[in-house]
């Protein structure tokens, strides 16, 4: 079946413009992540969505971050006003909201701000 | 609150000896503990989980683990290095119940020598 899916799979712009990532979750799961991936670093939690609402945004950098799904499904994390600090390989992850069931990931979106 | 801890960032093995990848985590529930693992430029891909079943767990590519509530431990091994087992690997612990966050160890870097 069809995993997890984002794009676009690599984004370059300007410091200062607006972006949008996309995550697509694997069918039927309720619980979305997103985690951002600097080069030769661990995840850092980002935010987690269970279904449309977001219970956990703690790992938002800064107001100029921000997420939403719609729907229960895809969803899009968006970076205002973009910096070069956040370059980063963006993951998405999706699992069934019971304990035990493990994160299935995208292949990430890598961000580049020049 | 969850945490994990991984005592190695870099292990350095020959092909054909025993890989150990160390990882303990504090937890006040029952955990769900996982391991993945990234090769350079790929997604993160499930190794193996532990869910309160048996506590020495079977994953793929000939990796195990146990979990030792006593030590708070969930260490990786494998009989055999193969080169292409040079990855990083991350150690990961989720509540049960309700638990929605999925706390990352920081990560170990495996590189396999000939």
């Amino acid at each position: 079946g069809a995993g997890v899916s984002q794009s676009p799979s690599n984004k370059v712009t300007e410091k200062g413009k607006d972006v949008e990532l996309r995550c697509d979750p694997i069918s039927g799961h309720t619980a979305l992540y997103w985690y951002r991936q600097s080069l030769g670093q661990g995840l850092e939690f980002l935010i987690y969505f269970q279904g449309n609402s977001a219970p956990d945004k703690s790992g938002l950098p800064s107001d100029r971050f921000s997420a939403e799904r719609t729907g229960g499904s895809v969803s899009t994390l968006t970076i205002q006003r973009t910096q070069q600090e956040d370059s980063a390989v963006y993951l998405c992850a999706s699992s069934r909201t019971s304990g035990g069931h493990e994160q299935y990931f995208g292949p990430g979106t890598r961000l580049t701000v020049t | 609150a969850q945490s994990v801890t991984q005592l190695d960032s870099h292990v350095s093995v020959s092909e054909g000896t025993p890989v150990l990848l160390r990882c303990n985590y504090s937890s006040s529930y029952s955990p769900s503990l996982f391991w993945y693992v990234q090769h350079p430029n790929k997604g993160l891909q499930l190794l193996l989980k532990y869910t309160s079943a048996a506590t020495l767990v079977k994953g793929i590519n000939g990796f195990e683990a146990e979990f030792k509530k006593s030590e708070t431990s969930f260490h990786l091994t494998k009989p055999s290095a193969h080169m292409s087992d040079a990855a990083e690997y991350f150690c990961v612990v989720r509540e049960d119940n309700y638990g929605q966050n999925f706390v990352f160890g920081p990560g170990t870097r495996l590189s396999v020598l000939p």
